[in-house]
């Protein structure tokens, strides 16, 4: 069975600081992972996604994510916050070995930028 | 850009009534995904469909909902009657292909339901 925790309901960080956003996840199998943003009023957009090849992940507007199997974890990063990434962030995991393979979001981290 | 379509944006509707919910994926895209996301939670997958056909279904209320996609297309998903917990965010998204080779999935800007 697959699961995902967000350890962060909310985390504020001020501007230009970096940004830590935890995630730790559950398969049987070796998983793919991704990360969704989702700003107010807008669609879920996907940030980066692992599938097995390199374990440091690099995203859309500066974020990585790192694969760390020993710890069953996939922490979401950024060098220095931008007033634009407060928005909701959601971590997922899939095992794609098969077409009905269950897809499961994280509870979502909300993520307040202090000017 | 190309977008996958929803509608309506907004829905209020009274408990017991009946409402539809439609979804035009990307084109060429063959997967399509219905969730619903309540405040303050994960979007949940309701059901799957590969082409027309359901490939996963097993947290969808049967009782209540259902979900066609007769031409492999556009897709709709329907709740009668309605109950307040459905109150919620419905969210539409499709990808390529599902299965080994990971496709992106696109979402669409959802429809929130106001159950009263």
């Amino acid at each position: 069975a697959q699961s995902v925790t967000q350890l962060d309901s909310h985390v504020s960080v001020s501007e230009g600081t970096p940004v830590l956003l935890r995630c730790n996840y559950s398969s049987s199998y070796s998983p793919s992972l991704f990360w969704y943003v989702q700003h107010p009023n807008k669609g879920l957009q996907l940030l980066l996604k692992y599938t097995s090849a390199a374990t440091l992940v690099k995203g859309i507007n500066g974020f990585e994510a790192e694969f760390k199997k020993s710890e069953t974890s996939f922490h979401l990063t950024k060098p220095s916050a931008h007033m634009s990434d407060a928005a909701e962030y959601f971590c997922v995991v899939s095992d794609l070995r098969s077409s009905a393979s269950k897809i499961i979001f994280g509870s979502g981290t909300r993520l307040s930028i202090r000017p | 850009e190309a977008e996958v379509a929803q509608s309506p944006r907004y829905k209020i509707t009274e408990k017991s009534q009946a409402v539809a919910f439609w979804c035009d994926p990307i084109s060429g895209h063959a997967t399509l995904y219905w969730y619903r996301q309540i405040l303050g939670q994960g979007p949940e997958l309701l059901v799957q469909f590969q082409d027309e056909s359901v490939v996963d279904d097993s947290q969808l209320p049967k009782d209540r909902f259902s979900a066609e996609r007769l031409k492999g297309v556009d897709s709709t998903l329907k709740i009668q009657p309605a109950e307040l917990g459905d109150s919620a965010m419905y969210l539409c998204a499709s990808s390529l292909i599902s299965g080994a080779s990971y496709n992106e999935q696109f979402f669409g800007p959802g429809t929130r339901l106001t159950v009263l």
